[in-house]
């Protein structure tokens, strides 16, 4: 049973464009939902993390929207440029401080 | 660099045959995490420790999965007798328990592929 669901899969963006990502989840004690980025060959790399508390972080370029009565959530880059060209994963995480990630989204912005 | 590192970064091996990873997380760092990434996949969680208690563990990890964590530093995830489908990007990552952010932060990974 896939705890985060995300979409879209892949992601094609003009340079410039706005990158959006979705994830819902089922599981209300989840109380932590970082964003990752993965570019290949590597390890994840926390980008922006928000609490349920607040319903919108904006960090630089990168902003997540957080739905709290619908259980969804999503990642927002603003102006993308080419070197944004990664694999996305949402997360969740509650008190157990296990950490159920997304199945990813490819993302490619081109020039 | 004072990142998380991982050795090896590539095993290839019989089906059978055990193997051993390695992780050191970064020093101050009191919580260690196991991941397995297969292609096209995220990330799913095996185990957790806080110091060199192992705290969590998934249903994933069958009994020929073990991980410790002596002393509370470097940590080894081992696979006795291998199959196919361990196949797969293992990750290690680690974090501080104080923290708005509870940031972990991920290794390189060790790819292992069963032949």
């Amino acid at each position: 049973q896939q705890q985060v669901k995300q979409s879209p899969q892949s992601l094609i963006v003009q340079k410039g464009g706005i990158s959006i990502i979705n994830c819902a989840y089922e599981n209300t004690a989840f109380d932590y939902f970082p964003w990752y980025q993965q570019f290949p060959g590597k390890g994840p790399a926390l980008l922006i993390a928000i609490r349920p508390d607040v319903s919108e972080k904006k960090e630089g370029r990168f902003t997540i929207s957080f739905n709290k009565s619908a259980k969804q959530f999503s990642l927002h880059i603003m102006d993308s440029q080419p070197g944004d060209s990664a694999t996305y994963f949402c997360a969740a995480n509650g008190r157990r401080n296990q950490f159920y990630f997304g199945t990813g989204t490819s993302l490619t912005v081109i020039p | 660099d004072t990142g998380v590192s991982q050795d090896p970064r590539h095993k290839i091996t019989k089906r059978g045959q055990n193997v051993t990873f390695r992780c050191d997380p970064i020093s101050e760092h009191n919580r260690l995490y196991w991941y397995r990434q297969t292609l096209g996949q995220g990330p799913e969680f095996l185990t957790y420790f806080q110091n060199e208690a192992q705290l969590e563990k998934s249903r994933l990890l069958s009994d020929r999965f073990s991980a410790e964590r002596p002393k509370g530093s470097f940590s080894t995830l081992e696979i006795q007798r291998t199959e196919q489908g361990d196949s797969a990007m293992y990750l290690c990552a680690s974090s501080l328990t104080q923290g708005f952010y509870n940031e972990q932060f991920f290794g390189p990974g060790t790819r292992l592929t069963v032949l």
